[in-house]
């Protein structure tokens, strides 16, 4: 158990529907970062936030937005869904940024099944 | 360009026989880390090792040594004595130093132990 959890575990949904993803980062870990994996893509970054802050954005359609709230936990929004957007989405944590100790703690992910 | 490339799509080893997994990285910058990800069919991302670019020495943790040639750009994990349970797809990835501390991943290699 890594100590970040994800919910919910599974989601289906249809198209041109939104989702919200949440993310709990382990315990003193100020960093979360979202990834996709989809088997056509591979695993991407989508997004990083650092005490609330935006930080660094990778590969997130405009349809998807994330925020992080005060108690550090964060959202990930998806709309307008399509078919596409299936894939596993995970949240990581890191108490740093660099160096030691910025290693990345995955969650057990977000199966999201678009129809 | 592809920033991680691993170049073995599947392997099979033998249970307590060593495999070697391999990733080359393309980075221009000189502060940068490698991490080693371990992924079984039930989804979640798993850390197993980090080297930083400045680290002399290769890391170790446990069965996981990581193979690091700077030159060479070559980042490759050996697992030794393989178990049943390290049968799973695993990912080697990079950090770069530039301030945007994503992880940029290879496209994962499954290794199946055989019993």
């Amino acid at each position: 158990d890594s100590g970040v959890t994800q919910t919910p575990k599974h989601l289906i949904t249809a198209t041109g529907q939104r989702v919200t993803l949440r993310c709990s980062p382990r315990s003193g870990d100020l960093s979360v970062y979202w990834y996709q994996q989809s088997l056509d893509q591979g695993l991407q970054f989508l997004i990083q936030y650092y005490n609330g802050e935006e930080r660094a954005k990778g590969n997130i359609l405009e349809r998807f937005s994330a925020q992080q709230f005060p108690d550090l936990h964060s959202e990930l929004n998806l709309s307008s869904l399509e078919l596409g957007d299936s894939a596993l989405y995970f949240c990581a944590s890191s108490v740093r940024l660099a160096g030691v100790g910025s290693e990345q703690f995955f969650g057990p992910g977000t199966r999201l099944t678009v129809l | 360009a592809q920033k991680i490339t691993q170049t073995q799509p599947g392997m099979f080893v033998q249970e307590k026989e060593a495999v070697t997994l391999d990733c080359t990285y393309d980075t221009s910058d000189q502060s940068y880390g490698l991490f080693w990800y371990k992924q079984p069919s039930s989804g979640e991302m798993i850390f197993l090792i980090y080297q930083g670019s400045y680290d002399e020495q290769n890391a170790t943790e446990g069965r996981y040594s990581l193979n690091f040639q700077k030159a060479r750009k070559s980042a490759n994990l050996v697992i030794s004595a393989s178990q049943l349970g390290d049968s799973a797809m695993y990912f080697c990835a990079m950090r770069e130093g530039r301030g945007d501390y994503k992880l940029s991943f290879g496209a994962g290699t499954t290794v199946t132990v055989r019993a």
